[in-house]
């Protein structure tokens, strides 16, 4: 049982160059999310989905975008990195119930150049 | 703004000491986590209280909850070297939808 599996788990990019973090999921939760983690701080929650197809944003969510075609992929967009968009990005999910824990993927290190 | 924050934001005890850490929050809550991360992983669920209850545990863990006073308290005793770690509170808000995770607390454990 894999739980949350992110890909990449590394990457550094030009300023300007695109790309997409691919997070999937094995254990059939409707609920999924994108967190950024900045050095020394906790989590800041950059987009969710409550279901396949549907996404929301969160507190962090310019600069990204995010899709959710299939209930167990979510995937996290950055058109036009730039530096300040350096970070290590967690992706999570969750059953159907608000009162159920959060499983975390092992986070991108993600550095903008 | 962060709706649950830590306190300390660093605490360093001998191994067999307890550790005690505080998460304040704002608003009222449908429930609130408790999670580890170890250097460099993901954070793992410790424990989900919900708003109605006072009390809970998991073996070495013991979490509070004071919604009057809208703060918890995460108790873990006769710590081990291998509980060094950060440990964050996460706030799951009324009619929010999503949960809010505070800024940690930096549990050092000294053997």
């Amino acid at each position: 049982n894999a739980g949350v599996t992110q890909t990449p788990k590394f990457r550094v990019l030009k300023t300007g160059q695109s790309m997409t973090l691919l997070c999937a999921q094995d254990m059939n939760h409707e609920y999924m999310y994108w967190y950024r983690q900045d050095p020394g701080m906790g989590l800041r929650l950059i987009h969710y989905s409550v279901g396949e197809g549907t996404t929301a944003k969160g507190e962090v969510p310019d600069g990204y975008n995010v899709s959710r075609l299939k209930k167990q992929n979510f995937l996290l967009g950055l058109e036009s990195a730039a530096p300040s968009q350096t970070s290590v990005y967690f992706c999570a999910s969750q059953g159907g119930d608000r009162n159920q824990p959060q499983h975390f993927g092992d986070g991108t290190r993600l550095s903008i150049l | 703004s962060q709706q649950g924050e830590e306190d300390p934001q660093a605490l360093s005890i001998q191994e067999g000491e307890n550790a005690t850490m505080n998460c304040s929050y704002k608003t009222s809550i449908n429930n609130l986590q408790w999670y580890r991360q170890n250097s460099g992983r993901g954070l793992v669920h410790l424990i989900l209280i919900r708003s109605n209850e006072r009390e809970k545990h998991s073996g070495r863990l013991r979490v509070t909850l004071d919604t009057s006073k809208k703060s918890s308290s995460l108790l873990i005793t006769a710590s081990r070297a291998a509980d060094t770690a950060s440990y964050f509170c996460a706030t799951d808000a009324t009619n929010a939808g999503k949960s809010t995770f505070g800024d940690g607390t930096t549990l050092t454990v000294k053997p």
